[in-house]
Parts: structure tokens; sequence; C-alpha cells
């Protein structure tokens, strides 16, 4: 079946201006966790959902951060007020209960801010 | 929280010799130890993974071995290929939340 999605692939934002970045995880996945890549680092958690419920928003940096998955499948990352630290690869992974471990990464949106 | 540091950041191997990169954790109750393969805008990729009740595994060409009370986990990669060349992560796993290493940039020189 189909992998992980996330749209856009890419985003330019202005200073300033919010955005949204869309994550369909795989159909019935139970656990979806959003993380941050900057260039030549490795992912870092951001939030984690189990179903709609967010569990762990931690990771996120600042309260410009939100996340919502009011369905319990498709899920947004929502990013106020962007910054040019917040230019980095937002990677969604899903996996399937609580009880499995594979997160399957979907291919990430990569934000620049100017 | 989990911390995870991984060395070297980059190794460069001939073609056909092996590849070992090593990490550490620093948190007991992490129980679980992918590895994922990253190619350059691309998305990570999982390659091999390691339960804590288990001190070794091993798929074909890759073996990924885990010494809890030390708290140190490594991937092995024998015979490697140009197409192994890529950034590679460790990462260690609690109840659900994943903790990456650094990565490290391995490069196969055919």
């Amino acid at each position: 079946g189909a992998g992980v999605s996330q749209s856009p692939r890419y985003k330019v934002a202005k200073r300033g201006q919010d955005v949204a970045l869309r994550c369909d995880p795989i159909s019935g996945h139970v656990s979806l966790f959003w993380y941050q890549q900057a260039l030549g680092q490795g992912p870092e958690f951001l939030t984690y959902f189990q179903n709609e419920a967010q569990l762990d928003k931690s990771g996120l940096p600042s309260d410009r951060f939100f996340a919502e998955r009011p369905e319990g499948s498709v899920s947004t990352l929502k990013i106020q007020r962007t910054q040019q630290e917040d230019s980095a690869v937002y990677l969604c992974a899903s996996s399937g209960t609580s009880g499995v471990n594979e997160q399957f990464f979907g291919p990430g949106t990569r934000l620049t801010v100017l | 929280g989990e911390n995870v540091e991984q060395h070297p950041s980059t190794l460069s191997v001939q073609e056909g010799d092996s590849a070992v990169i090593k990490c550490t954790y620093s948190d007991s109750a992490s129980n679980y130890f992918p590895w994922y393969k990253q190619e350059l805008g691309k998305r990570p990729q999982l390659i091999i993974d390691i339960r804590s009740n288990v001190g070794e595994k091993k798929d074909q060409r890759i073996a990924v071995t885990l010494n809890k009370t030390a708290k140190h986990f490594s991937l092995h990669i024998t015979e490697t290929q140009p197409e192994d060349s890529a950034v590679y992560f460790c990462a260690a796993k609690g109840y659900q939340k994943v903790t990456f290493g650094i990565g490290t940039k391995l490069q196969v020189i055919p």
C-alpha cells in the first residue's frame, strides 16, 4: 500500500509568514511523529500523537509551533511567524499499534525561510 | 531525557572493506535501537533494528550488536559496496519517543 506522504515537498516562506505542513500517515497507523532535521543533523523529535491525542509535545521549540491530528489520521504542523532558524526539513513518521516499534518516514517537507 | 552519541561523523572505506559505526545511549529504559540509512535528499530508511533482549542481529552484510550493560550498540557492514554510501543514523527508543544520533557519513571508495 501507499507509504507516508507529505505536502508540500518544498515550501519557501518570507520571515513572519505562517506555514502549514501536512502529513498523511499509512492507513490504520495509530502513532504519528513529527521531526525537524536541520542540514547535516539527525532528526530531532518535535511531537507525537496516538490517534488524535497529542501525548508528547516536549520537542516543539516554541509556542509558534502547533500540531494537530483532529480525526486521528492526517496531521498538520503549523508554524506561525516563521523565522530563519525554522529552515529545515520536517519529517513525519507513522507506526502501527502502540506495541510496534518500526517507524515509517515520509519524504519530508523542506522549509526555507527567507 | 535520552542522549545518543554517535561516532565517527565521517567514515571512508575501500570497497570490499568493513565499516563500523558506534553509538552510546544514556537512558537505561530505552529498549529498541533502530538504524536508518538516509541518502541525499531522501527519507530515512530502516535497515536493521535490535531489541534490548537480544545481543546481536544479522541480516546479510549488515549486523548490529548491543551491550545493555555498557549502553553501547554498533552497526557493522561487511563487504561494502559503493551503493552503501549514505548517512547512517543510530537511534534509541523508550516508550514511544525516538532519539537519533548525529549521523555518520559513509563513503565507499570504488
